[in-house]
């Protein structure tokens, strides 16, 4: 099974808008952490946010949240007040089983409108 | 500067060259890790390291080598290199394993 799925290749967000990027995952572990990349259009990659599975709040970092939901195994990402700078491919990853390297998703492009 | 850089940036190389991507970090971080970027694929491990002289493969790694004799430098070496090894490749480090990696800039490899 795919450790890491984003279903939504491309989305598009008028600025000044909310956005929400799917990510579901599957493991068996009790204890691991999602992470969120952003790859605008230079190329980097920005590490964006983190959520540990046991964290009991959702977590946010400036105009970035986790909506977590723990049954359900996903962690949409959500950007509020969209700007034109988060247009960029969106990768949600996670260890593959305890301490491992990351995996990562297929990645989201998002595209913000003016 | 502190930070994780790669080198060389962009590189064109002919089918069965040998070509090493160099990866350097100065947060003394204990691991690093090397992706490769394809459309349609998303990032895939090819291989990472836990220290020095301590190495271990990921998802793909068939076709390439590493080495790590410094905690700071993790070359990544493509013996003899095929058209599908044409990809952008990451190298990344981080303190331990289960948070998160910080990415150098990315190297874009063309094989023709």
């Amino acid at each position: 099974a795919q450790k890491i799925t984003q279903t939504q290749p491309g989305m598009f967000v008028q600025e000044k808008e909310a956005v929400t990027l799917d990510c579901t995952y599957d493991t068996s572990d009790q204890s691991y952490g999602l992470f969120w990349y952003k790859q605008p259009s230079s190329g980097e990659m920005i590490f964006l946010i983190y959520q540990g599975s046991y964290d009991e709040q959702n977590a946010t970092e400036g105009r970035y949240s986790l909506n977590f939901q723990k049954a359900r195994k996903s962690a949409n990402l959500v950007i509020s007040a969209s700007q034109l700078g988060d247009s960029a491919m969106y990768f949600c990853a996670t260890p593959n089983s305890g301490n491992t390297p990351l995996v990562f998703g297929k990645g989201t492009r998002l595209s913000v409108i003016a | 500067d502190a930070g994780i850089t790669q080198s060389p940036r962009y590189k064109i190389t002919e089918t069965g060259r040998q070509v090493t991507l160099m990866c350097h970090q100065t947060w003394s971080h204990s691991y690093m890790f090397w992706y490769r970027q394809d459309l349609g694929h998303g990032l895939r491990l090819i291989y990472y390291s836990a220290a020095a002289d301590i190495t271990d493969k990921g998802e793909v790694p068939d076709g390439y080598v590493v080495s790590r004799s410094k905690t700071e430098n993790f070359p990544l070496t493509l013996e003899s290199a095929t058209r599908s090894q044409t990809s952008v490749y990451f190298c990344a480090s981080s303190e331990s394993q289960g948070i998160e990696a910080f990415f150098g800039q990315g190297t874009r490899l063309t094989v023709v």
